[in-house]
């Protein structure tokens, strides 16, 4: 079974920037992986922002961007909000199913 | 309005069954990729099952082929997800979701919750 690891907690601080990154353990993540991610905050439902690497939906702030990098899916967010605090999953598209990664706790402090 | 109403979810014993429904509205549901994902509590998000527009084609993680199984009714705008010999793993949150394209899950639930205990 495919494992897709993501960092377990970033902290930064408000205006700052942070990278986020998805790692398959079959090898690299590439644009025929599809990562899409998503943003979930307490008690609510994930939340799709980024699909196809780096396709934002119309309601993802411009402040997020997608991205490929090192063999990684990465998410960027600069100029980070307060509310931007929440946990972060990637999604990768894997032979005929998906596999989430293990999620990336962003606290902004 | 566009939304995805699940329901179904309650307290099951371990080894029993249980059928979670997820009603649309607002979209074409029939032209449609659907998706089910859980989340136990406290954790992580896992990918559980999708289906295709017309019901022909069925996707599942395979740690559950065999015991659950994903179908629909477009004439009732609705997926389903029928779920046998449950264990206390299975207890979580469960979703669904529309699949725009390659794992693009747009439209969620409020999700409902399914709990396994003797």
């Amino acid at each position: 079974q495919t494992v897709v690891t993501q960092e377990p907690s970033l902290t930064v601080s408000p205006g700052g920037t942070v990278t986020l990154t998805c790692a398959s353990s079959t090898g690299a993540v590439t644009s025929a992986s599809y990562p899409n991610w998503f943003q979930q905050k307490p008690g609510q439902a994930p939340r799709a922002l980024i699909y196809s690497t780096n396709i934002k939906h119309s309601w993802t702030p411009a402040r997020f961007s997608g991205s490929l990098l090192g063999g990684k899916a990465a998410l960027t967010l600069s100029g980070v909000q307060p509310e931007d605090e929440a946990e972060y999953y990637c999604l990768v598209h894997d032979g005929r199913t998906y596999v989430f990664g293990t999620g990336t706790k962003v606290s902004v402090l | 309005e566009v939304q995805l109403v699940e329901s179904g979810g309650g307290l099951v014993q371990p080894g029993g069954s249980l059928r979670l429904s997820c009603a649309a509205s607002g979209f074409t549901f029939s032209t449609s990729w659907m998706t089910w994902v859980r989340q136990t509590p406290g954790k992580g998000l896992e990918w559980v099952a999708n289906i295709d527009p017309d019901g022909s084609s069925q996707n599942y993680v395979d740690s559950l082929k065999g015991r659950f199984t994903i179908f629909r009714d477009n004439a009732k705008n609705s997926v389903y997800l029928l779920m046998n010999s449950l264990t206390v793993g299975d207890t979580a949150v469960y979703y669904c979701a529309r699949d725009l394209i390659w794992g693009d899950l747009d439209i969620w639930g409020q999700g409902t919750m399914v709990t396994v205990s003797p």
